[in-house]
């Protein structure tokens, strides 16, 4: 089936840096990829919509310039939370389009704790 | 505003009975469905999807049923496992076109616990 991971599954960072999360499609090739955040006892929500070649398209209320996604290749998307602060913390997660019809595979999640 | 419901937040069945889990949504241009099941701190794994052209898919012990005119999709799992505990999210796609292609949209989930 169609395999996507993430790294790192974990991350502990200081207030104020920027960290970096990477999504890769494992055995296929993915032109679109989704980046979504979790809260606690929450749904997923999305975050924006990875276009391989071009901008990103966010989701209302999510801050572009906070939330950098490169789609740089067919099978890697990169979240940069820049500037993190603690309301940053949250649990990240990627998908892929694979067909049949956009079903949507996801990486196993990191999780972001910002002190 | 939910477009997608699943009004049951939790479920509880017996080792090898049936599990139903049920999902309604809003939106009429919604076309294709999915079903995930998500452990604690891990990404969602996908189960099982449906076509609004079809009323139901099997794959082994789950089975999606879909009934477009009620705007319900439910999953049965059968025969349940203590393995199959987890939460489980409904999904939905809307049709080609308009700016929404291809995004999900989940249901709130609801934790189905099987009992040995």
């Amino acid at each position: 089936g169609a395999v996507v991971s993430q790294h790192p599954s974990r991350v502990i960072c200081k207030s104020g840096t920027s960290v970096k999360i990477e999504c890769r499609s494992l055995d296929f090739q993915a032109t679109t990829m989704f980046w979504y955040r979790q809260f606690p006892k929450k749904s997923l929500m999305l975050m924006a919509t990875s276009n391989e070649g071009s901008k990103a398209t966010y989701e209302q209320g999510v801050e572009k310039d906070k939330f950098l996604i490169n789609h740089a290749s067919l099978t890697l998307s990169t979240l940069t939370v820049t500037s993190a602060h603690p309301e940053d913390s949250s649990f990240y997660i990627c998908s892929a389009n694979n067909p049949p019809r956009e079903t949507q595979y996801f990486g196993p999640g990191t999780r972001l704790l910002v002190l | 505003d939910q477009q997608v419901k699943q009004n049951s937040p939790s479920l509880s069945v017996q080792e090898g009975r049936i599990s139903i889990l049920n999902c309604d949504y809003t939106n009429s241009m919604f076309d294709y469905f999915l079903w995930y099941k998500k452990y604690p701190a891990e990404g969602p794994t996908f189960l099982i999807s449906i076509s609004s052209i079809k009323d139901k898919n099997e794959d082994g012990r789950f089975t999606v049923f879909l009934n477009k005119s009620a705007k319900h999709l439910s999953l049965h799992i059968v025969p349940s496992q203590p393995g199959d505990s987890a939460v489980y999210f409904c999904a939905a796609i809307p049709n080609a076109g308009g700016t929404s292609y291809g995004k999900l949209t989940f249901g709130q989930g609801t934790i189905l616990t099987v009992h040995p």
